[in-house]
């Protein structure tokens, strides 16, 4: 059965600090590997990986993933209060066309 | 504006009722998605569908149903079945090939209370 791990579940860092979020995954026919961020409603796109070993970046946000190992992380550096919500992991299978998604973190950011 | 557009943004339903979710997309997106979401437990896969006419269940489809009568559209219908709806919806949908299009675009999503 396909699943995706995400840890830690939740997690309170102080402005400033940097985290590291974890995505492992176990899919057939893995395609993608995809990171939302949902501070409310919709969840909103932060990066997609195909490829090993390539780090995306966007601005203090950063991600890689490692296709023998089968985890993403996601790192985020000098936090900021707008940085608190839930960060969800997905995988997308190229053979069912589905994305298989984590419970998420949720990150709290404190003044 | 392209997107996703969900309604109702909240909708109560009595004991016994079915009620529809709308979801309709702009994107000209091949495939759409329905999500359920609880607190702690992630997005879990009600239904599916790539493309017209056709769609598959998802990890969670006891006591929902869909249609896709129309690329645009892809309306959930929560039946009496499914005896625990309280929930947040999303629906998503995106391209089906090609590596740059495998990112899905979420609606706001629709949070069903049974009263």
């Amino acid at each position: 059965e396909d699943k995706v791990v995400q840890s830690p579940l939740s997690l309170v860092v102080h402005e400033g600090d940097t985290v590291t979020l974890n995505c492992s995954y176990e899919v057939t026919n893995f395609r993608s590997l995809l990171w939302y961020k949902q501070e409310k409603k919709a969840p909103t796109f932060l990066f997609m990986l195909t490829s090993s070993g390539i780090e995306k970046k966007s601005g203090r946000l950063s991600s890689i993933l490692d296709k023998k190992e089968l985890f993403s992380i996601l790192n985020i550096t000098a936090t900021q209060t707008g940085d608190s919500a839930i960060y969800l992991c997905a995988a997308f299978s190229s053979g069912t066309y589905k994305y298989i998604f984590g419970t998420g973190t949720r990150l709290k950011v404190l003044a | 504006d392209g997107g996703i557009t969900q309604s109702p943004k909240y909708l109560f339903r009595k004991e016994g009722q079915n009620v529809t979710l709308s979801c309709e997309q702009n994107l000209n997106h091949d495939a759409m998605y329905w999500y359920r979401q609880d607190p702690g437990q992630g997005l879990r896969l009600i239904y599916y569908s790539q493309i017209v006419n056709d769609f598959q269940k998802g990890d969670i489809a006891e006591g929902y149903s869909v249609s896709r009568e129309k690329k645009e559209s892809f309306p959930l219908t929560v039946t009496s079945a499914q005896k625990n709806p309280t929930a947040f919806y999303l629906c998503a949908s995106s391209m089906v090939r090609g590596n740059t299009g495998l990112k899905a675009f979420f609606g706001q999503g629709t949070r069903l209370t049974v009263v």
